[in-house]
C-alpha cells in the first residue's frame, strides 16, 4: 500500500536557525510529490511540485529536493512568518498526505 | 479569482441530523475532491470527481454522499451524522488528475 510519512512531527527552532523536513514514501509509479504549507484554520496553500529524482525547487528561503525514496524541505534562515504545518503528498494511482510537520519558528 | 470557496465555516450537528457542505471553485478545473483532516491523520479522500455527472469514492467514503451536476459546484452530503464524522473538510480542485490540487478553506464540522 502507499505511505507517505514525515518526520519530525513537530519542530522549534530560532529564527535564523536552518534545518530541513524529511517526506519519506513507498508508492508505486510516482507521479508527483507535492508541498503544501497550512496554517491554523486555513486550507493548504501549494508550495512546489518536483516530478523525478535529483529535482529542486525554491521559493525564498524554502528549497525542496527528491531522491527515489524521500522529499526534503529545507528552510534557510528561517523567520517567524515561516511557522506553520508542512504538508507532503505523492501522486500515484491517488494523492496520498502525510500527516505533517508543524514548524515553530522563534524570534 | 476568488478560486475554491467552501461554507459553512463551521457547524455543529447532532447525531442523526444532516447537512450539506458546499464547494464551489471558479477555475474552470476538471477535477473536484473532498477530503477530511483528522488532528495527527493526513488528509483522506472522501470522494472525487472528473467532471459534471461522473464521481467515484475514495478513502473514506462511508456515511457520505456526493452530486456534480454543474463544472463549478461539487456539495457533500451527511445524511445520518455520527460522532465519528467530527472533522475538517477540505474540498479541493485540480485542472487534471496529476496535476496540483488547490484547496478551499474548509469547514469545520462537531457531531454532538
Amino acid at each position: 500500500e502507499d505511505q507517505v510519512t514525515q518526520s519530525p512531527e513537530a519542530l522549534r527552532l530560532q529564527e535564523g536557525e536552518s534545518s530541513s523536513l524529511n517526506c519519506s514514501y513507498t508508492v508505486s509509479g510516482l507521479r508527483g510529490l507535492f508541498w503544501y504549507r497550512q496554517d491554523p484554520g486555513k486550507g493548504p496553500e501549494f508550495l512546489f511540485t518536483l516530478y523525478s529524482a535529483g529535482e529542486e525547487k525554491e521559493k525564498e528561503r524554502l528549497k525542496a529536493t527528491l531522491t527515489k525514496k524521500e522529499s526534503f524541505l529545507h528552510i534557510t534562515a528561517p523567520k517567524p512568518e515561516d511557522s506553520a504545518t508542512y504538508l507532503c503528498a505523492v501522486q500515484a494511482r491517488d494523492m496520498r498526505f502525510g500527516a505533517g510537520t508543524r514548524l515553530t519558528v522563534k524570534p | 479569482n476568488a478560486g475554491v470557496t467552501q461554507t459553512p465555516k463551521f457547524r455543529i450537528l447532532k447525531i442523526g441530523q444532516s447537512m450539506t457542505l458546499q464547494c464551489t471553485q471558479d477555475m474552470n478545473h476538471n477535477y473536484m475532491y473532498w477530503y477530511r483532516q483528522d488532528p495527527g491523520m493526513g488528509l483522506k479522500l472522501i470522494y472525487y470527481s472528473v467532471g459534471a455527472g461522473i464521481t467515484d469514492k475514495g478513502e473514506v467514503p462511508n456515511g457520505y454522499n456526493v452530486s456534480r451536476s454543474t463544472t463549478e459546484d461539487f456539495p457533500l452530503r451527511l445524511e445520518l451524522a455520527a460522532p465519528s464524522q467530527t472533522s475538517v473538510y477540505f474540498c479541493a480542485s485540480s485542472y487534471d488528475r496529476w496535476e496540483t490540487q488547490y484547496f478551499g478553506p474548509g469547514t469545520r464540522l462537531l457531531v454532538l
